[in-house]
C-alpha cells in the first residue's frame, strides 16, 4: 500500500463547477497535511495547509481532514481554466523532516 | 526575491561522468530537501537536510550524495551517472517544526543521462 494515494485522473470539470479533490494516507501517525499545484513543466507550490480535523477555507479553496478514516480532500469552486493542473497531496508524519508525495491527480477545467 | 535558486536547469551526461547539482535559498530556512520527479512516480525524496551540519538519507539515496555546504547551500552530487537517474530533479526548502512540509520549490533541474 502507498503512503499516500490518488487517484491519478484526469478528473474534467466544466468551468464554474465544482472540483473535488481526493487523497488517502495510510500512516495514522500523520500530522500534517499539504496540498500542491503543478502546472506542466513547472515546480509544485503550495496552495493549502491543513493541521486539524475539519474544514479550512482560503478563497475558492477548501481543504478537508478527517483523521478517523485517513483522508484529506481539496475543493475548488467555481473552477477556472487557469485551475487547470497537478495538484499533489502530501503527508508529513511529524518529526521526521521529511513528507512524503502522493503522484497526483490532474485537474482539467473545461470552458 | 529570489526564493530557491537551482543550477543547472538542463543537463545531459553521458553513462558514467559525474555532475553536481546547486541549490542555494535565500528565506533562512533550516531544511533542505532534493526529490526527483517520474513520470508516474510522483515526487521521490533523495536526501534531505534538517538543518545545517546534518543530513539523511531519504527514499531513493543509491547513486547520490550531498552536501549541506552551509545554510543556504545544499548540493546533489551523481558520482556515476546511470540512464536510470534521467529525472527532474528539485530542491525544496522550509522552516522546522510545525510549518514541516511546507515546501519552496526550485525550479527544476532536467537531467538526460544517455
Amino acid at each position: 500500500q502507498k503512503e499516500v494515494e490518488q487517484n491519478s485522473g484526469p478528473l474534467s470539470v466544466p468551468e464554474g463547477a465544482i472540483a473535488s479533490l481526493n487523497c488517502t494516507y495510510s500512516d495514522r501517525g500523520s500530522q500534517s497535511f499539504f496540498w500542491y499545484r503543478q502546472y506542466s513543466g513547472k515546480s509544485p507550490e503550495l496552495i493549502m495547509s491543513i493541521y486539524s480535523n475539519g474544514d479550512k477555507e482560503d478563497g475558492r479553496f477548501t481543504a478537508q481532514l478527517n483523521k478517523a478514516s485517513q483522508y484529506v480532500s481539496l475543493l475548488i469552486r467555481d473552477s477556472q481554466p487557469s485551475d487547470s493542473a497537478t495538484y499533489l497531496c502530501a503527508v508529513n508524519k511529524g518529526g521526521y523532516q521529511k513528507v512524503t508525495f502522493g503522484t497526483g491527480t490532474k485537474l482539467q477545467v473545461i470552458p | 526575491n529570489a526564493g530557491v535558486t537551482q543550477t543547472p536547469k538542463f543537463q545531459v551526461l553521458k553513462t558514467g561522468q559525474s555532475m553536481t547539482l546547486q541549490c542555494a535559498q535565500d528565506m533562512n530556512h533550516n531544511s533542505m530537501y532534493w526529490y526527483r520527479q517520474d513520470p508516474g512516480m510522483g515526487l521521490r525524496l533523495i536526501y534531505y537536510s534538517a538543518s545545517e551540519g546534518t543530513t539523511d538519507k531519504g527514499e531513493v539515496p543509491n547513486g547520490y550524495n550531498v552536501s549541506r555546504l552551509n545554510k543556504r547551500e545544499f548540493s546533489l552530487r551523481l558520482e556515476s551517472a546511470a540512464p536510470s537517474q534521467t529525472s527532474v530533479y528539485f530542491c525544496a526548502s522550509s522552516e522546522r517544526g510545525a510549518l514541516i512540509g511546507e515546501l519552496f520549490f526550485g525550479e527544476g533541474s532536467r537531467l538526460t543521462v544517455l
